[in-house]
């Protein structure tokens, strides 16, 4: 079965300090996505990670990749209070003889930073 | 400037009706996508589309239906048979930075 879990699913922190979410799955994959959704919006796109030990950063957001631990990370440092949001991580699955590519969501994680 | 147009922003149902759902990307993306997404939730797959005129069920098919007659194009129609469609819906496509969505379609039944 294909699973995504992350962890915490509600995380509240105040301005300035660094925090940590979790991205497990249940399958072999090389391929993750990380994704910030502001309320009633719709999804925009953070990282793409593609090889084992792929390391991204933008701004204040680090997000890792180790595949053989089927785990990815998305740090924050020192947060400030326009990263509130809720933060997906989508895995790539192939699925089937056909090769076709599956994209399972996690359930996300609402950061709430409080100034 | 290239994206993924969805239409309308609001829908309201009433009880019994069919309703359908534009997505439009002028990417020249093959792959494209449907999800629903409920409050509070993640992001559940409706249908796919590899390619013109195929499509794939996805976790959540019951009760819609799709076409994809042109690349740019993958309309969704929400049936009288899904008994449950107030959500967020969200259209994407695939390339190379991973998925793009659309601005979604807030559908309500009244």
């Amino acid at each position: 079965e294909l699973k995504v879990e992350q962890n915490p699913l509600f995380l509240s922190m105040q301005e300035g300090k660094n925090y940590t979410i979790y991205c497990n799955y249940s399958t072999t994959s090389d391929r993750l996505y990380w994704y910030r959704q502001d309320p009633g919006k719709s999804l925009e796109s953070l990282f793409v990670l593609l090889s084992n030990g792929a390391v991204k950063q933008e701004g204040r957001l680090m997000a890792s990749l180790d595949t053989k631990a089927r785990l990815s990370t998305l740090h924050i440092t020192a947060a400030v209070h326009d990263l509130s949001a809720t933060y997906f991580c989508a895995v790539v699955f192939v699925v089937g003889s056909g090769g076709y590519q599956k994209v399972t969501f996690g359930i996300g994680t609402k950061l709430q930073v409080i100034p | 400037d290239g994206g993924i147009t969805q239409s309308p922003k609001y829908l309201f149902r009433k009880e019994g009706q069919n309703v359908t759902l534009s997505c439009e990307q002028n990417l020249n993306h093959d792959a494209m996508y449907w999800y629903r997404q409920d409050p509070g939730q993640g992001l559940r797959l409706i249908y796919y589309s590899q390619i013109v005129n195929d499509f794939q069920k996805g976790d959540i098919a019951e009760g819609y239906s799709v076409s994809r007659e042109k690349k740019e194009s993958f309309p969704l129609t929400v049936t009288s048979a899904q008994k449950n469609p107030t959500a967020f819906y969200l259209c994407a496509s695939t390339g190379r930075r991973g998925y793009t969505f659309g601005s979604g379609t807030r559908l309500t039944v009244v």
